[in-house]
């Protein structure tokens, strides 16, 4: 069956640091992957698209990789600041054309 | 502007109770979608319409009736409320069906 598998721990991370998320992915096979926001109370944010033939994508201080062969996708916040504190969620295409969310890993960053 | 809007926020009812949810977005996308997430914060797709058309229905009881009267609303209406019907059901849209999703704020439901 399809899966998609984020890390379920908090991330805490002190400000100025890296944070790093992983999605991994099995039995999928898909032409892009998103990477969306979630703050509490509140609907999930768009960051960040890749597409299966693009290795790296940056946005500002994020940057997402996109590893096809490994089925995992890296997301870096670099220079991390309080306000990075959320939720991430990675989201993949299913084979019916369905968005399929991951079940999100917290940043937590502390000054 | 708002651009996907949910009424209402917050929901309390009793068990056995029929109630809608409204869904408004004004960004001119053809594709709308209703979203169940639930207290382990897992988001799950329940239905989607292009152009007022049903296109996904995943496994979701009967009781769940989405309608979509033009493509800027997507309305969820819930019978019978159960318990277990108790989450955050948020509305989306984008442009086509899979495509960068804009969520609406959420409408927490508590059921009694």
């Amino acid at each position: 069956s399809q899966k998609i598998e984020q890390n379920s721990e908090a991330l805490n991370i002190q400000e100025g640091k890296t944070a790093t998320l992983t999605c991994n992915y099995t039995n999928y096979s898909p032409a892009y992957l998103q990477w969306y926001r979630q703050d509490p109370g509140r609907g999930p944010v768009f960051l960040l698209l890749i597409r299966e033939n693009e290795k790296e994508k940056r946005k500002e201080r994020l940057k997402v990789t996109f590893d096809t062969t490994l089925k995992q996708s890296l997301f870096h916040i670099t220079a991390s600041q309080p306000a990075d504190s959320a939720t991430y969620l990675c989201a993949l295409t299913d084979s019916w054309g369905k968005l399929q969310f991951g079940a999100g890993t917290q940043v937590v960053v502390t000054p | 502007d708002t651009a996907v809007s949910q009424t209402p926020k917050y929901l309390v009812t009793q068990m056995g109770n029929d109630k809608s949810i409204k869904c408004e977005q004004n960004l001119g996308h053809d594709t709308m979608y209703w979203y169940k997430q639930d207290s382990k914060k897992f988001l799950k797709i329940m239905f989607s319409y292009n152009n007022k058309e049903l296109i996904i229905n995943e496994t979701v009881p009967n009781r769940f009736s989405p309608k979509s009267p033009d493509k800027a609303h997507l309305n969820l209406h819930i019978n019978s409320l159960e318990l277990g019907d108790s989450a955050v059901y948020f509305c989306a849209s984008s442009h086509i069906l899979a495509d960068t999703q804009y969520f609406g704020p959420g409408t927490r439901l508590t059921v009694l």
